[in-house]
């Protein structure tokens, strides 16, 4: 079955500190992954997927087969990274998205 | 172009009534989904088009949930008969289909369209 899986609903930290907010997927095959962001009174928005390979606002993530995860970093949270994280996936050929249940990102001052 | 719009952005409505939802999506986008979210959850898949053909329907689309999309342009999504369990975000949003993708990837959504059954 095709799932995505965000263990954490909820990571605060400090300004500055890094952060690392994990995403494992179960698929079968080669899926796309994507990490899409919806900050306060916002729509849900792309940040970025695993194709393009970019740094996206300061956020990475790099998708590991083997340990089927695909965590996004930053090195240094700032306060305006505050918001709720979703990490999700689509079959090749096909653009319907599997969401994970998100992580809201606390970042205080 | 403004983006993906929906309407409207909230609706109450009584248990058993009908509801319809709009969503115009980007105009040079072939592809429309719609998603629904529920409190805690990430948005789930229901149902998209690639122009006016509905490609696929998610089993959570029950008998009482119909959406079109004439002309291949807005979509509508009718919920009939409505249960207290339909309240929830509706969220649409469109794309380009692969082939004509490019640079342009990922989706567009809409700010959603909030139903309350009570």
């Amino acid at each position: 079955a095709q799932r995505v899986t965000q263990p954490e609903k909820l990571l605060s930290v400090f300004k500055g500190a890094p952060v690392e907010l994990k995403c494992n997927y179960s698929y079968s095959g080669s899926p796309e992954l994507f990490w899409y962001v919806q900050y306060s009174r916002q729509r849900l928005q792309l940040l970025l997927r695993h194709i393009s390979r970019e740094s996206i606002k300061g956020f990475t993530a790099d998708l590991n087969k083997g340990e089927t995860s695909f965590h996004l970093k930053k090195p240094f949270a700032q306060e305006e990274d505050s918001a709720m994280y979703y990490c999700a996936l689509s079959a090749l050929n096909t653009d319907k998205l599997i969401f994970g249940t998100g992580t809201r990102l606390q970042v205080f001052p | 172009d403004t983006g993906v719009s929906q309407d409207p952005r909230h609706k109450i409505t009584k248990r058993g009534q009908n509801v319809t939802f709009r969503c115009d999506p980007i105009s040079e986008h072939n592809r429309l989904y719609w998603y629904r979210q529920t409190l805690g959850q990430g948005p789930e898949f229901l149902t998209y088009f690639q122009n006016e053909a509905q490609l696929e329907k998610s089993r959570l689309l029950s008998d009482r949930f119909s959406a079109e999309r004439p002309k291949g342009s807005f979509s509508t999504l009718e919920i009939q008969r409505t249960e207290q369990g339909d309240s929830a975000m509706y969220l649409c949003a469109s794309s380009l289909s692969g082939a004509r993708r490019g640079q342009d990837y990922g989706y567009t959504f809409g700010s959603g369209t909030r139903l309350t059954v009570v």
